[in-house]
């Protein structure tokens, strides 16, 4: 069973609405990241976490807020979408362990 | 600015090459270089890391390569097979091996041909 897990798998939005991505792991590691993935940029940081309660802000953080409510979850938000947001959201828990990425669309 | 440099964009060998992909970096204080494999539809998954105090790690066909005074280093996959097909990143981060905080190129695209 993966270790990381991110829901949803896909999503679409509108432009101006609210999105909430989540991410779950089980291996009890203290360092949560998000990261977007877009065509020749690699990965790039937004937001991570050093536990439950803690965030901190990544390369790229502009547009977005992160919540970490316990080990386990951590959640990417985007209070405002825009379509520059449209990417693969790909979560990770220390030692480099991804999830399996969350594809936003943003109309 | 972009810390870490990933060459060729794109790479086709033949099954059974060696092929020899290059990364190299501006920030001194990386330490810390991991390499990624992404297939398509999934999430990178860690394949070979190396820390700057060595200049060669190996684990089965993969093999990196490190010069620190260069800045660069390079992943070599020998024996390359179909299924190595797949994006590869190189990543580096400073300070100890606990920090995960990656700058990561922009990856090369491996096709290998049977």
């Amino acid at each position: 069973e993966a270790a990381v897990t991110q829901s949803p798998r896909n999503k679409v939005a509108v432009t101006g609405g609210k999105v909430t991505l989540s991410c779950n792991q089980t291996n009890n590691h203290n360092n949560m990241y998000w990261y977007r993935q877009d065509t020749g940029h690699g990965l790039r940081l937004i937001h991570y976490s050093y536990g439950a309660g803690s965030t901190e802000k990544g390369d790229i953080p502009d547009g977005y807020k992160a919540s970490r409510p316990s080990q386990e979850n951590f959640s990417l938000i985007l209070e405002l979408a825009t379509p520059s947001q449209t990417s693969v959201y790909f979560c990770a828990s220390a030692q480099g362990d991804f999830g399996p990425g969350t594809r936003l669309t943003v109309l | 600015q972009q810390q870490v440099r990933q060459s060729p964009q794109s790479l086709t060998v033949w099954e059974g090459e060696t092929a020899i992909l290059n990364c190299s970096y501006e920030n001194s204080a990386f330490d810390y270089f991991p390499w990624y494999q992404q297939f398509p539809g999934e999430g990178p998954a860690l394949l070979i890391s190396i820390l700057s105090v060595s200049d060669k790690k190996e684990d089965g066909r993969f093999t990196i390569f490190f010069n620190k005074r260069e800045k660069k280093l390079s992943l070599h996959i020998a024996d390359s097979q179909p299924g190595d097909s797949a994006t590869y990143f190189c990543a580096a981060s400073a300070g100890n091996t606990g920090n995960y905080k990656y700058v990561f190129g922009a990856g090369t695209r491996l096709k290998v041909i049977a």
